[in-house]
């Protein structure tokens, strides 16, 4: 079973419509993230956090919302889609320095593809 | 703020061939981390290589290695006897002291048979 999963993989919508995009983790990182991709503008920070009660704006988070329910699971929302909305998105997690356990990298889902008509 | 800058868009290699793949980044911190990641057509993000910034040593792993010059703020990656199945982008990435990721555009790289 894959370690990080996002739903849904595909998703078409309408402009105006709330949009929610689920992340679920099993490796137990405190840390998870959310990016968008755009071709030719690699990937851009959304939002991340750094616990359950730890919510903090990336890059590019206008339009966007998002909600940490449990160590292992983080929403994004779109309350109002909007058609430059449209890209590939990817949640992902890494360990905190704290852990012990050493590892700095991040980890990413299969990402969702979002089109907003 | 940190930027990482690649500035391939696309490149190409023969099979069995070596390729390197260019990186520059700018920042004011001493210590960082930074990565390659690759992105098959699959979409998936796969980790490649990471370098620690206080390790004078350049990482290898297998066909990939890097040439990390940090006075230059240059990471490069060379993957050796390139493989078919090496034709992805591929994504540098930085990482500061706090966990924030930063990530180039990334480079098209494609293994011609």
């Amino acid at each position: 079973d894959a370690d990080v999963t996002q739903t849904p993989r595909n998703r078409i919508t309408k402009t105006g419509k709330r949009i929610m995009l689920e992340c679920s983790q099993t490796k137990g990182h405190d840390r998870m993230y959310w990016y968008r991709q755009d071709p030719g503008l690699g990937l851009q920070l959304i939002y991340y956090s750094f616990d359950v009660k730890d919510i903090n704006k990336g890059e590019i988070s206008d339009g966007y919302s998002v909600s940490r329910q449990a160590q292992a699971k983080f929403s994004l929302s779109l309350e109002s889609a909007i058609p430059n909305q449209t890209a590939l998105y990817f949640c992902a997690t890494s360990d905190s320095p704290t852990s012990g356990r050493a590892r700095d990298e991040q980890f990413f889902g299969p990402g969702t593809r979002l089109t907003v008509l | 703020a940190q930027t990482v800058t690649q500035s391939q868009p696309e490149m190409s290699v023969q099979e069995a061939e070596t390729v390197t793949l260019s990186c520059t980044y700018d920042t004011s911190e001493s210590n960082y981390y930074l990565f390659w990641y690759k992105q098959p057509p699959s979409r998936q993000m796969i980790l490649v290589i990471r370098q620690e910034a206080y390790k004078q040593q350049n990482a290898t792993e297998n066909r990939f290695s890097v040439n990390f010059q940090k006075a230059a703020k240059s990471f490069s990656l060379k993957i050796s006897d390139s493989q078919l199945g090496d034709t992805a982008m591929y994504f540098c990435a930085f990482m500061n002291t706090g966990n924030q990721f930063y990530f180039g555009t990334g480079t098209s790289l494609t293994v011609i048979p």
